[in-house]
Protein backbone atom coordinates (compact mmCIF):
# COMPACT_ATOMS: atom_id res chain seq x y z
CA UNK A 1 0.00 0.00 0.00
CA UNK A 2 1.30 3.07 -0.66
CA UNK A 3 1.25 5.96 1.75
CA UNK A 4 3.77 7.98 4.14
CA UNK A 5 5.78 6.38 7.16
CA UNK A 6 7.50 8.28 10.43
CA UNK A 7 9.31 7.00 12.74
CA UNK A 8 9.78 6.68 15.43
CA UNK A 9 6.35 7.00 17.27
CA UNK A 10 7.79 7.75 19.98
CA UNK A 11 11.66 9.66 20.37
CA UNK A 12 12.77 11.23 23.48
CA UNK A 13 15.66 13.87 23.83
CA UNK A 14 18.21 14.70 26.28
CA UNK A 15 19.66 17.94 26.93
CA UNK A 16 21.96 19.09 24.05
CA UNK A 17 20.95 16.56 21.70
CA UNK A 18 19.94 16.64 18.16
CA UNK A 19 17.74 13.55 16.79
CA UNK A 20 16.24 12.97 13.57
CA UNK A 21 12.56 12.38 12.88
CA UNK A 22 12.60 10.03 9.63
CA UNK A 23 9.86 10.64 6.99
CA UNK A 24 9.38 8.09 3.91
CA UNK A 25 6.99 8.23 1.23
CA UNK A 26 6.40 5.86 -1.50
CA UNK A 27 3.66 7.74 -3.54
CA UNK A 28 6.13 9.59 -5.74
CA UNK A 29 5.03 12.69 -4.47
CA UNK A 30 6.87 15.67 -5.52
CA UNK A 31 6.16 18.27 -2.33
CA UNK A 32 7.02 17.04 1.41
CA UNK A 33 6.31 19.17 4.53
CA UNK A 34 7.34 18.89 8.70
CA UNK A 35 4.55 20.56 10.87
CA UNK A 36 4.82 20.93 14.25
CA UNK A 37 1.03 20.45 16.76
CA UNK A 38 1.45 22.06 20.08
CA UNK A 39 -1.88 20.98 22.38
CA UNK A 40 -4.40 23.04 21.61
CA UNK A 41 -3.24 24.55 18.49
CA UNK A 42 -3.05 24.74 15.28
CA UNK A 43 -0.27 22.97 12.74
CA UNK A 44 2.88 25.02 11.92
CA UNK A 45 5.15 24.78 9.08
CA UNK A 46 8.36 23.97 9.81
CA UNK A 47 10.00 22.89 6.35
CA UNK A 48 8.77 21.97 2.93
CA UNK A 49 10.15 20.98 0.19
CA UNK A 50 9.01 21.04 -3.59
CA UNK A 51 11.68 18.86 -5.47
CA UNK A 52 15.08 16.85 -5.01
CA UNK A 53 17.36 18.66 -3.20
CA UNK A 54 15.52 21.91 -2.81
CA UNK A 55 13.97 22.85 0.61
CA UNK A 56 12.61 26.45 1.94
CA UNK A 57 12.07 27.25 5.31
CA UNK A 58 8.34 27.41 6.80
CA UNK A 59 7.33 29.60 9.62
CA UNK A 60 9.39 28.04 12.49
CA UNK A 61 12.24 26.87 11.18
CA UNK A 62 14.96 28.23 14.11
CA UNK A 63 16.25 25.07 16.18
CA UNK A 64 15.68 22.68 12.87
CA UNK A 65 17.11 21.47 9.74
CA UNK A 66 16.22 19.10 6.47
CA UNK A 67 17.75 17.33 3.50
CA UNK A 68 16.35 16.29 0.29
CA UNK A 69 18.43 14.10 -1.01
CA UNK A 70 15.92 11.46 -2.16
CA UNK A 71 12.40 11.90 -4.05
CA UNK A 72 11.38 9.15 -1.27
CA UNK A 73 12.91 11.00 1.90
CA UNK A 74 12.49 14.11 4.10
CA UNK A 75 14.07 13.56 7.27
CA UNK A 76 13.75 16.44 9.99
CA UNK A 77 16.52 17.17 12.55
CA UNK A 78 15.50 18.72 15.56
CA UNK A 79 19.31 20.07 16.61
CA UNK A 80 20.15 21.81 20.30
CA UNK A 81 19.08 25.14 18.92
CA UNK A 82 15.14 23.93 19.89
CA UNK A 83 15.03 24.84 23.44
CA UNK A 84 11.12 23.60 23.16
CA UNK A 85 11.06 20.63 21.42
CA UNK A 86 8.31 19.01 23.12
CA UNK A 87 6.11 18.39 20.33
CA UNK A 88 3.73 16.45 17.54
CA UNK A 89 5.34 16.58 14.31
CA UNK A 90 3.69 15.67 11.13
CA UNK A 91 5.49 14.99 7.77
CA UNK A 92 2.63 15.71 4.56
CA UNK A 93 3.32 14.94 1.15
CA UNK A 94 1.54 15.98 -2.21
CA UNK A 95 1.66 15.75 -6.05
CA UNK A 96 0.78 18.08 -8.11
CA UNK A 97 1.28 22.04 -8.50
CA UNK A 98 -2.35 22.93 -7.97
CA UNK A 99 -3.93 19.60 -5.99
CA UNK A 100 -3.44 20.81 -2.71
CA UNK A 101 -4.62 17.45 -1.00
CA UNK A 102 -1.77 16.53 1.71
CA UNK A 103 -1.15 13.36 3.20
CA UNK A 104 -0.13 12.96 6.61
CA UNK A 105 2.11 10.23 8.28
CA UNK A 106 1.12 9.03 11.57
CA UNK A 107 3.16 11.70 13.75
CA UNK A 108 6.21 11.48 16.11
CA UNK A 109 5.89 12.66 19.65
CA UNK A 110 9.11 14.13 20.64
CA UNK A 111 9.71 14.48 24.53
CA UNK A 112 12.26 16.01 26.22
CA UNK A 113 14.42 14.01 29.13
CA UNK B 1 -5.59 38.81 15.34
CA UNK B 2 -5.11 35.00 14.46
CA UNK B 3 -5.15 34.08 10.92
CA UNK B 4 -7.95 31.23 11.01
CA UNK B 5 -9.78 31.04 14.32
CA UNK B 6 -11.76 28.48 15.65
CA UNK B 7 -13.99 27.62 18.86
CA UNK B 8 -12.05 24.96 20.26
CA UNK B 9 -15.68 23.81 21.88
CA UNK B 10 -15.99 21.07 23.17
CA UNK B 11 -19.10 20.67 21.43
CA UNK B 12 -21.06 17.76 23.39
CA UNK B 13 -23.98 16.79 21.52
CA UNK B 14 -26.49 13.29 21.67
CA UNK B 15 -26.27 11.37 18.96
CA UNK B 16 -28.90 12.12 16.01
CA UNK B 17 -28.11 15.75 16.72
CA UNK B 18 -27.20 18.74 14.04
CA UNK B 19 -23.78 20.59 15.12
CA UNK B 20 -22.52 23.68 13.32
CA UNK B 21 -18.51 24.95 13.51
CA UNK B 22 -17.59 28.22 12.28
CA UNK B 23 -14.17 29.82 11.51
CA UNK B 24 -12.95 32.85 10.58
CA UNK B 25 -10.24 33.84 8.52
CA UNK B 26 -8.50 37.04 8.34
CA UNK B 27 -6.63 37.52 5.13
CA UNK B 28 -9.60 38.68 2.37
CA UNK B 29 -7.06 37.42 -0.38
CA UNK B 30 -8.19 33.77 1.00
CA UNK B 31 -8.25 31.39 -2.41
CA UNK B 32 -9.14 27.95 -1.02
CA UNK B 33 -10.67 26.39 2.01
CA UNK B 34 -10.59 22.94 3.53
CA UNK B 35 -12.24 21.11 6.41
CA UNK B 36 -9.77 18.24 8.20
CA UNK B 37 -10.38 15.70 10.63
CA UNK B 38 -7.92 14.89 13.38
CA UNK B 39 -8.58 11.66 16.00
CA UNK B 40 -6.47 12.31 18.94
CA UNK B 41 -2.82 11.92 18.60
CA UNK B 42 -3.21 10.64 14.78
CA UNK B 43 -2.95 12.68 11.66
CA UNK B 44 -4.96 14.94 10.39
CA UNK B 45 -7.32 13.66 7.12
CA UNK B 46 -9.29 15.69 4.63
CA UNK B 47 -12.99 15.77 5.18
CA UNK B 48 -13.72 17.88 2.41
CA UNK B 49 -12.54 21.46 0.73
CA UNK B 50 -15.03 23.95 1.10
CA UNK B 51 -16.50 25.80 -2.49
CA UNK B 52 -17.80 29.67 -2.67
CA UNK B 53 -21.44 27.84 -4.13
CA UNK B 54 -21.21 25.61 -0.69
CA UNK B 55 -21.38 21.48 -1.02
CA UNK B 56 -22.32 18.69 0.64
CA UNK B 57 -20.79 15.29 1.06
CA UNK B 58 -23.60 12.66 2.96
CA UNK B 59 -24.19 13.92 6.14
CA UNK B 60 -21.47 16.77 5.89
CA UNK B 61 -22.12 20.28 4.69
CA UNK B 62 -19.72 22.92 3.99
CA UNK B 63 -20.59 26.82 3.39
CA UNK B 64 -18.19 29.97 2.28
CA UNK B 65 -18.92 33.36 3.42
CA UNK B 66 -16.53 35.38 1.94
CA UNK B 67 -18.23 38.95 2.97
CA UNK B 68 -18.21 37.68 6.11
CA UNK B 69 -14.89 35.69 6.16
CA UNK B 70 -16.20 32.94 7.56
CA UNK B 71 -16.80 29.32 6.60
CA UNK B 72 -18.73 26.53 8.03
CA UNK B 73 -18.99 22.73 8.81
CA UNK B 74 -22.63 21.17 9.41
CA UNK B 75 -22.97 17.73 10.48
CA UNK B 76 -26.21 16.25 10.51
CA UNK B 77 -27.51 13.25 12.15
CA UNK B 78 -24.20 12.96 14.34
CA UNK B 79 -22.87 9.33 14.57
CA UNK B 80 -20.28 8.56 17.89
CA UNK B 81 -17.78 8.03 15.58
CA UNK B 82 -17.97 11.45 14.33
CA UNK B 83 -15.97 12.29 17.96
CA UNK B 84 -12.71 14.15 17.03
CA UNK B 85 -11.24 17.42 16.30
CA UNK B 86 -12.33 19.62 12.84
CA UNK B 87 -9.45 21.73 11.58
CA UNK B 88 -9.97 24.66 9.66
CA UNK B 89 -7.41 24.66 7.08
CA UNK B 90 -7.18 28.23 4.42
CA UNK B 91 -5.01 28.68 1.83
CA UNK B 92 -3.66 32.62 1.65
CA UNK B 93 -1.50 31.40 -1.24
CA UNK B 94 -1.91 32.32 -5.23
CA UNK B 95 -3.72 29.09 -7.19
CA UNK B 96 -3.29 28.30 -10.39
CA UNK B 97 -0.02 27.12 -11.88
CA UNK B 98 1.66 27.92 -8.62
CA UNK B 99 2.44 25.49 -5.68
CA UNK B 100 0.60 27.35 -3.15
CA UNK B 101 0.08 24.74 -0.27
CA UNK B 102 2.95 25.97 1.73
CA UNK B 103 0.96 28.65 2.46
CA UNK B 104 -1.80 26.60 4.50
CA UNK B 105 -2.84 27.95 7.52
CA UNK B 106 -4.59 25.63 9.77
CA UNK B 107 -6.81 26.68 12.78
CA UNK B 108 -6.38 25.15 15.96
CA UNK B 109 -9.44 22.79 15.56
CA UNK B 110 -12.78 22.58 17.22
CA UNK B 111 -13.50 19.54 19.58
CA UNK B 112 -16.66 17.27 19.05
CA UNK B 113 -17.70 15.08 21.63
CA UNK B 114 -20.99 12.90 20.40
CA UNK B 115 -22.46 11.26 23.46
CA UNK B 116 -25.23 7.70 22.71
Amino acid sequence: DGGITQSPKYLFRKEGQNVTLSCEQNLNHDAMYWYRQDPGQGLRLIYYSQIVNDFQKGDIAEGYSVSREKKESFPLTVTSAQKNPTAFYLCASKTGLTNEKLFFGSGTQLSVL
Amino acid sequence: RKEVEQDPGPFNVPEGATVAFNCTYSNSASQSFFWYRQDCRKEPKLLMSVYSSGNEDGRFTAQLNRASQYISLLIRDSKLSDSATYLCVVNIGMVGGVDSSYKLIFGSGTRLLVRP
